[in-house]
């Protein structure tokens, strides 16, 4: 158990919607990040939060976006779905500091119909 | 980002070490060399990772060239349980920064019982 919490563990919605999926850090963890997996693309990075501020972009959607509020848990919302915004989407969470490894959650599988 | 190599896939037998290679010829001074597994329908989990020096924990060994244009992940003794994609990373050090993980492509592991 990594100790990072996602819910939903499971999203089937249809296209033209918005969801929000929710992200738990571990304790005293100040960094979110969340990440994309895809059967075409690989693990891409989406974005990261330090201590509720946005500290890095990659590969989002702007009908994405994402925030981490002042009790440190983030959500990301997805709006205006797409078919091909079916993926599973991982949290992971660090302690500041130099090279401190990630700890990522069990994901949350969208399935846009 | 600096780029790392992999071999597509691997294959071992149980009880036996494990020898997965990385190259990144263009790894910078200050660049951390991490190590991820991602198990079936698990999120990426934290291996081992090193600047220099050899390091050793409860999982792995990382070897690390001199010259840090490559290194290697070993598992002493692989189980079942070590069938995964293993990805290496340079993760650039940076202080309370941006500290995303680019993954790449991964090395699939296969153990054989």
């Amino acid at each position: 158990d990594s100790g990072v919490t996602q819910t939903p563990k499971h999203l089937i919605t249809a296209t033209g919607q918005r969801v929000t999926l929710r992200c738990s850090p571990r304790s005293g963890d100040l960094s979110v990040y969340w990440y994309q997996q895809s059967l075409d693309q690989g693990l891409q990075f989406l974005i990261q939060y330090y201590n509720g501020e946005e500290r890095a972009k990659g590969n989002i959607l702007e009908r994405f976006s994402a925030q981490q509020f002042p009790d440190l848990h983030s959500e990301l919302n997805l709006s205006s779905l797409e078919l091909g915004d079916s993926a599973l989407y991982f949290c992971a969470s660090s302690v500041a500091g130099v090279g401190s490894p990630l700890h990522f959650g069990n994901g949350t599988r969208l399935t846009v119909t | 980002d600096a780029k790392t190599t992999q071999p597509n896939s691997m294959e071992s037998n149980e009880e036996e070490p494990v020898h997965l290679p990385c190259n990144h010829s263009t790894i910078s001074g200050t660049d951390y060399i991490h190590w991820y597994r991602q198990l079936p329908s698990q999120g990426p989990e934290y291996v081992i990772h090193g600047l220099t020096s050899n390091v050793n924990n409860r999982m792995a060994s990382l070897a690390i060239a001199e010259d840090r244009k490559s290194s290697t992940l070993i598992l002493h003794r692989a189980t079942l349980r070590d069938a995964a994609v293993y990805y290496c990373i340079l993760r650039p050090r940076s202080i309370q920064g941006a500290q995303k993980l680019v993954f790449g492509q991964g090395t699939r592991l296969t153990i054989n019982p």
